[in-house]
């Protein structure tokens, strides 16, 4: 079965540069949920869409962006990286509004130096 | 608020023993999501169950057992003859279940099975 794709798998990124992750649903999820986990940490909610609209935000720093695209793709957009933007982050979807089935991708590790 | 509180940080135990994880959980609303979720040293999360909050049967799935007790806001997760496969860091969470809700992720148990 087709599960949620995120790329890069990894990442390397110096301060101050500008990194974009994607995340792929799975096909006919139209909600999408981004999650920072630092080391040793518990995922962190950032932002979710639904329908392309955004519809929650957590602790999303300015510096970050992201939309979801009319294929209901999304991309996470981290400018003016700081070290401690290094963590994993995952993206999640589900079908419909309510976050019944949250599967989550492999993650995009970025490390920033 | 919603919150989850897993109590154990790491445990450790040989392989064959059985253990389980402690997970408690606070919420307001009166219909949620109580899921599991298992991170291996590889870093993904690899999803194991879902509880919606009116179905308060146990479940089991071979060597994987879950005990919902509402009473006391405890979703505890039992592995039955662990095996060092299951080492691994593992998630308690919760979300709304009436409303497009994010995942809230307990601090996580980080589960050693020694050999």
């Amino acid at each position: 079965a087709a599960g949620v794709i995120q790329s890069p798998r990894h990442l390397i990124k110096e301060k101050r540069e500008t990194a974009t992750l994607k995340c792929y649903p799975i096909p006919r999820h139209d909600t999408v949920y981004w999650y920072q986990q630092g080391p040793g940490q518990d995922p962190q909610f950032l932002i979710s869409f639904y329908e392309k609209m955004q519809s929650d935000k957590g602790s999303i720093p300015d510096r970050f962006s992201a939309q979801q695209f009319s294929d209901y793709h999304s991309e996470l957009n981290m400018s003016s990286l700081e070290l401690g933007d290094s963590a994993l982050y995952f993206c999640a979807s589900s079908p419909g509004r309510v976050n019944t089935e949250a599967f989550f991708g492999q993650g995009t590790r970025l490390t920033v130096v | 608020a919603q919150k989850v509180t897993q109590a154990q940080t790491e445990i450790s135990v040989v392989e064959k023993e059985d253990v389980t994880l402690d997970c408690v959980y606070e919420t307001r609303d009166t219909t949620y999501y109580l899921f599991w979720y298992k991170q291996p040293p590889s870093g993904e999360l690899v999803f194991l169950i879902r509880r919606n909050s009116f179905d308060e049967q146990n479940e089991i799935s071979g060597r994987y057992s879950w005990n919902f007790q509402k009473s006391t806001s405890s979703f505890n997760f039992t592995i039955t003859a662990s095996q060092v496969v299951d080492s691994a860091v593992y998630f308690c969470a919760l979300s709304a279940a009436n409303r497009d809700d994010k995942i809230i992720f307990g601090k996580g148990t980080r589960l050693h099975i020694l050999p």
